[in-house]
């Protein structure tokens, strides 16, 4: 079953700018946490934030999580042509260990 | 550490045969694994649940009989596309749980001709 919907489905930028992303969920979660995903291969894990928690930092990455309106969003600042890749949220909702994935954005950076 | 390591990478196989996808933990115990399917743009899709010992548990509309998963010792879950078309061509990612967290493999891109 498909839980997180994000947008946008596309987002192209130049590189330096600023990407956002955002997920909504349907359930109540234990965790929320994105992934990049370069073209066809596997994932990479980004960040973890937990659903007591409301803002996470990584690096470049900043995520946001309001559970109050089941969204997220991350945000990547001063992109780079190596940031070209899909994103997905991903929630393990609470009672199960399932972990569900969003409909992912492809980010494209041009240099 | 909690490495899964998938195999095959990419396989090609012709319509009708059956294909086996490996998913090892190399250096936990995976009393669960997860396995996924991703068509071409367009995100995970959770196919199973497969618990160690025990019969898999399917999703919603996932045919049981045609992906037939086992996973027979701690470390090792098979996902294996019976009478494969071309239908099944897809990207098979396995993801297994260990103390901090979910764990991927690199994925089984299966073409079927």
């Amino acid at each position: 079953s498909q839980q997180g919907e994000e947008d946008p489905q596309a987002l192209s930028i130049q590189e330096g700018e600023n990407a956002t992303m955002n997920c909504s969920y349907k359930t109540s979660i234990n965790n929320l946490q994105w992934y990049r995903q370069n073209s066809g291969r596997g994932l990479v894990h980004l960040i973890l934030i937990r659903s007591n928690e409301r803002e996470k930092h990584s690096g470049r990455l900043r995520v946001t999580l309001d559970t109050s309106k089941k969204s997220s969003s991350l945000l990547i600042t001063a992109s780079r042509a190596a940031d070209t890749a899909s994103y997905f949220c991903a929630t393990d909702a609470k009672g199960t260990d399932k972990l569900i994935f969003g409909t992912g954005t492809r980010l494209q950076v041009f240099p | 550490g909690a490495v899964v390591s998938q195999h095959p990478s990419r396989v090609i196989c012709k319509s009708g045969t059956s294909v086996k996808i490996e998913c090892r933990s190399l250096d936990f115990q995976a009393t669960t694994m997860f396995w996924y399917r991703q068509f071409p743009k367009q995100s995970l899709m959770l196919m199973a649940t497969s618990n160690e010992g025990s019969k898999a548990t399917y999703e919603q509309g996932v045919e049981k009989d045609k992906f037939l998963i086992n996973h027979a010792s701690l470390t090792l879950s098979t996902l294996t596309v019976t009478s494969a078309h071309p239908e099944d061509s897809s990207f098979y990612i396995c993801s297994a749980i260990f103390d901090y967290g979910y764990t991927f493999g690199s994925g089984t891109r299966l073409t079927v001709v």
